[in-house]
């Protein structure tokens, strides 16, 4: 597609059970970044994903937070046993590579999902 | 650490004025990008413009122009000639050239252009 795209736009779940976010990034882009957006902490990263390699998951808040990147392409980001403040706006972003420039500096955001946590 | 500062919580202009937001940004690497974002009510985050540290000029897009003053590490954002549909909130951003690469955010700025 042109852009980022997420889904769900919306979720809503019961305190306890298990979610599962999904980001499709702009064909061609290597790099992929989550992000959460709460009230209390403004925009916070989670996780970067690079190509093939290792990812970064030095921002996930806590081990109930996990991602996974297949084919370098699309991306799950899954909460288990979730609480409420995990109630926040879920972005993923993507560039096209390691940062050096305009072109690769730049990350291009998805419409984000917004979890509610009951 | 890194560090983005927005201190204009709320910010009005009249449309067709013009209206700077401000930042300032606390990094001691050398190389970084600067970016502001866009996000209006829908809740999509929007590039603007984007700034490198080495880059000798101020970046514009249109009418929007970005006040880089290294030495005072700020960057503001000006925007010219207002329009109704600039009301937003404006969060400006770094990104670093090692590590992970993610974006600093600063808290944001929420514009309001008055007809």
């Amino acid at each position: 597609g042109a852009g980022v795209s997420q889904s769900p736009s919306n979720k809503v779940t019961e305190k306890g059970k298990d979610v599962e976010l999904r980001c499709d990034p702009i064909s061609g882009h290597t790099a992929l970044y989550w992000y959460r957006q709460s009230l209390g902490q403004g925009l916070e990263f989670l996780i970067y994903f690079q190509g093939n390699s290792a990812p970064d998951k030095s921002g996930l808040p806590s081990d109930r937070f996990s991602a996974e990147r297949t084919g370098g392409s699309v991306s799950t980001l899954t909460i288990q046993r979730t609480q409420q403040e995990d109630s926040a706006v879920y972005l993923c972003a993507s560039t096209k590579g390691l940062a050096g420039g305009p072109n690769t500096d730049t990350q291009y955001f998805g419409p984000g999902t917004r979890l509610t946590v009951l | 650490a890194q560090k983005i500062t927005q201190t204009q919580p709320g910010m009005f202009v009249q449309e067709k004025e013009a209206v700077t937001l401000d930042c300032t940004y606390d990094t001691s690497d050398p190389s970084y990008g600067l970016f502001w974002y866009k996000q209006p009510s829908s809740g999509e985050m929007i590039f603007l413009i984007y700034q490198g540290s080495y880059d000798q000029q101020n970046a514009t897009e249109g009418r929007y122009s970005l006040n880089f003053q290294k030495a005072r590490k700020s960057a503001n954002l000006v925007i010219s000639a207002s329009q109704l549909g600039d009301s937003a909130m404006y969060f400006c951003a770094m990104r670093l050239r090692t590590g992970a690469n993610n974006l600093f955010f600063g808290t944001g700025t929420r514009l309001t252009v008055i007809p």
